[in-house]
């Protein structure tokens, strides 16, 4: 079984500023890691995904990931947010295959100006 | 990449009547879609998975009599909500998984329906 926990239900950052989105996993199974976006009224879009290899991971609208094995996390991250970044992020993870995808409860980003 | 639609995005209906909502693949076909549950500041909850010429898997706890699942061609499933109440109102969404990325576990989602039932 898999679970998945967001440190911060929500997040207040100025723009420009940098903001770290938390997030930590529990699994008995080797995961695949994602993180989506949700915009208001709108569904789910990927923002980046962990599979293997480099575990430094580079998405969409300049955030990252960084999969820390170790420490069983994979934090978000954009050095200088925007307006636009307002939104609720969710970090997940799956087993891989058809597996569903356990979602965390999410974070919601401010940005204020 | 693969893209997944919804219908319709908004419905109010009234407490006793039935409701149907049409997820479909547009540029792929989808032997398995997901149909999540997502309530006001809340994560999505898995309700179900809709596989293609067979009966859905529902999750523990979810009425399947109740949320009733078709998955009859490759590109379309839908969700019926039968005899709504105020507290099924919700904001449904679906996914699948893209036929290139089965392995990866990576899901596609639609834009999302919001039910009000009154």
């Amino acid at each position: 079984a898999q679970s998945v926990t967001q440190l911060d239900s929500q997040v207040p950052v100025f723009e420009e500023a940098p903001v770290e989105l938390r997030c930590n996993y529990s699994s008995s199974v080797s995961v695949y890691l994602f993180w989506y976006v949700q915009y208001p009224n709108q569904g789910l879009q990927l923002l980046l995904k962990y599979l293997s290899g480099s575990t430094l991971v580079k998405g969409i609208n300049g955030f990252e990931a960084e999969f820390n094995k170790s420490q069983t996390s994979v934090h978000l991250r954009k050095p200088s947010v925007h307006i636009s970044d307002t939104a609720e992020y969710f970090c997940a993870v799956s087993g891989g295959g058809n597996e569903k995808l356990t979602f965390g409860t999410g974070t919601r980003l401010t940005i204020i100006p | 990449g693969a893209v997944v639609s919804q219908h319709p995005s908004w419905v109010i209906c009234k407490s006793g009547t039935s409701v149907k909502i049409e997820c479909r693949s547009l540029d792929f076909q989808a032997t398995t879609m997901f149909w999540y549950r997502q309530f006001p500041k809340q994560s999505l909850m898995l309700m179900a998975t809709s596989n293609e010429g067979s009966k859905a898997t529902y999750e523990q706890g979810v009425e399947k009599d109740k949320f009733l699942i078709n998955h009859a061609s490759l590109t379309l499933s839908t969700l019926t909500v039968t005899s709504a109440h105020p507290e099924d109102s919700s904001f449904y969404i679906c996914s699948a998984p893209g036929t290139r990325t089965t392995i990866t576990g990576e899901l596609f989602f639609g834009e999302g329906s919001r039910l009000t039932v009154l």
